[in-house]
């Protein structure tokens, strides 16, 4: 089984300033990780993912994240952001090889103060 | 590409009436799709997960017999409520996985009142 943190439930930043959202997991096995975004009363959008390679990777809308497999994390990061990026950010992960299943984290509200 | 559509968006309906929710892969076939409930500012609840031409497999507490999924085709799956009664007004979303892509593309969401 595996689980996943997001140990900030909101964070508001000023727009044009970074963010780094933080994600952390636990599982026995390999994983793939995966940054969802959801605006409000929608359903939710692939903003990345990492199933091998780089460590570092870049979605939409100028996210990146880094999966640091020591520290069992994959933070997200942007380094300016907008008005328009205001919404909930869920990390999520999956076995390799597993039953396809999705695990979330309990997500982190981005709020941009203008 | 990789476009997953849900209808109805929002639905109202009598308690004891049932509500079909449809959810179709516009652009690939998928072999396997999910169903999430949402309560409000919480994370996805996963309900169940079907394959294409067989049953679907519930999670622990859910009702199979109250929350019906049906996947025909490799590109619709169906979640009906059925007898929806006021506790089972919720967001529902549903996700579709590419068979040769191990991501989950998400639907839209629709959300059901019950009064």
């Amino acid at each position: 089984a595996q689980s996943v943190t997001q140990l900030d439930s909101q964070v508001p930043v000023f727009e044009e300033a970074p963010v780094e959202l933080r994600c952390n997991y636990s599982s026995s096995v390999s994983v793939y990780l995966f940054w969802y975004v959801q605006y409000p009363n929608q359903g939710l959008q692939l903003l990345l993912k990492y199933l091998s390679g780089s460590t570092l990777v870049k979605g939409i809308n100028g996210f990146e994240a880094e999966f640091n497999k020591s520290q069992t994390s994959f933070h997200l990061r942007k380094p300016s952001v907008h008005i328009s990026d205001t919404a909930e950010y869920f990390c999520a992960v999956s076995q390799v090889g597993g039953n396809e299943k999705l695990t979330f984290g309990t997500g982190t509200r981005l709020t941009i103060i203008p | 590409g990789a476009v997953v559509s849900q209808h109805p968006s929002r639905v109202i309906c009598k308690s004891g009436t049932s509500v079909k929710i449809e959810c179709r892969s516009l652009d690939f076939q998928a072999t396997t799709m999910f169903w999430y409930r949402q309560f409000p500012k919480q994370s996805l609840m996963l309900m169940a997960t079907s394959n294409e031409g067989s049953k679907a497999t519930y999670e622990q507490g859910v009702e199979k017999d109250k929350f019906l999924i049906n996947h025909a085709s490799l590109t619709l799956s169906t979640l009906t409520v059925t007898s929806a009664h006021p506790e089972d007004s919720s967001f529902y979303i549903c996700s579709a996985k590419d068979r040769t892509e191990e991501t989950q593309y998400f639907g839209p969401g629709t959300r059901l009142l019950v009064l």
